[in-house]
């Protein structure tokens, strides 16, 4: 069985601070997604990475795939009160269902 | 923008009542799946399909049931809700662009039983 770990579970920190969420796994996958879910809503994809080792930018937000697709982090620059939601990432195997993490709750403090 | 629609968006029902939860996608998408997810807290699946007339159990155990009869239609079924079945529901559609599997979910259905 696939098994994502995302930490920490729970993140509150002041506005304009940096932070740094990680999704990590014992095995590799083909791509990997970061969404994120506002409360009463479904979750919304920000990213996909595919290549090991690549990075992706999304404004303020920085998105990193490992170099052995087995873990991803994602860093945001300057957090900002709208940056408040859960943080889930989802793994993606050949012919496999995704995989979803039990996600970070990141809370940011005015 | 995903086209993936669930109603109702919320529901407060009592013991023993018979409820179906709707999920709809104007996407054309062969796979659609049931999440079930306590707020805030990880997603689990309780029902996946790969197409019409097919219906798969997810990882949690679950005494609701599906039906897929059209390609964009997915409803979930309780047969008699009890408290333990108040949750939030969510349910997604995918599609695989360049060999990578992407999920859009609906906005969810908050249930809670009494």
């Amino acid at each position: 069985t696939q098994l994502l770990e995302q930490s920490p579970q729970f993140l509150s920190i002041q506005e304009g601070e940096n932070l740094t969420v990680y999704c990590n796994s014992s095995s590799v996958f083909s791509s990997l997604q970061w969404y994120r879910q506002e409360p009463g809503e479904g979750p919304v994809l920000l990213v996909t990475v595919v290549t090991g080792g690549e990075v992706k930018k999304l404004k303020r937000l920085t998105f990193q795939f490992g170099d052995a697709r087995k873990d991803s982090s994602l860093h945001i620059t300057a957090a900002q009160p709208g940056d408040t939601g859960l943080y889930l990432c989802a793994g993606a195997a050949r012919a496999q269902k995704l995989v979803f993490g039990q996600g970070t709750r990141l809370t940011i403090n005015p | 923008e995903a086209d993936i629609y669930q109603t109702p968006r919320y529901l407060v029902i009592g013991t023993g009542k018979k409820i179906t939860l709707e999920c709809s996608q104007t996407m054309g998408h062969d796979k659609m799946y049931w999440y079930q997810q306590d707020p805030g807290m990880e997603l689990h699946l309780i029902h996946y399909s790969y197409g019409v007339n097919s219906t798969e159990k997810g990882d949690l155990s679950s005494e609701s049931t599906v039906s897929r009869i059209r390609t964009e239609h997915f409803p979930l079924t309780l047969e008699s809700a009890r408290p333990s079945h108040t949750s939030q529901y969510l349910c997604a559609s995918s599609e695989y662009l360049i060999s990578q599997e992407t999920q859009y979910f609906g906005p969810g259905t908050r249930l809670l039983v009494l």
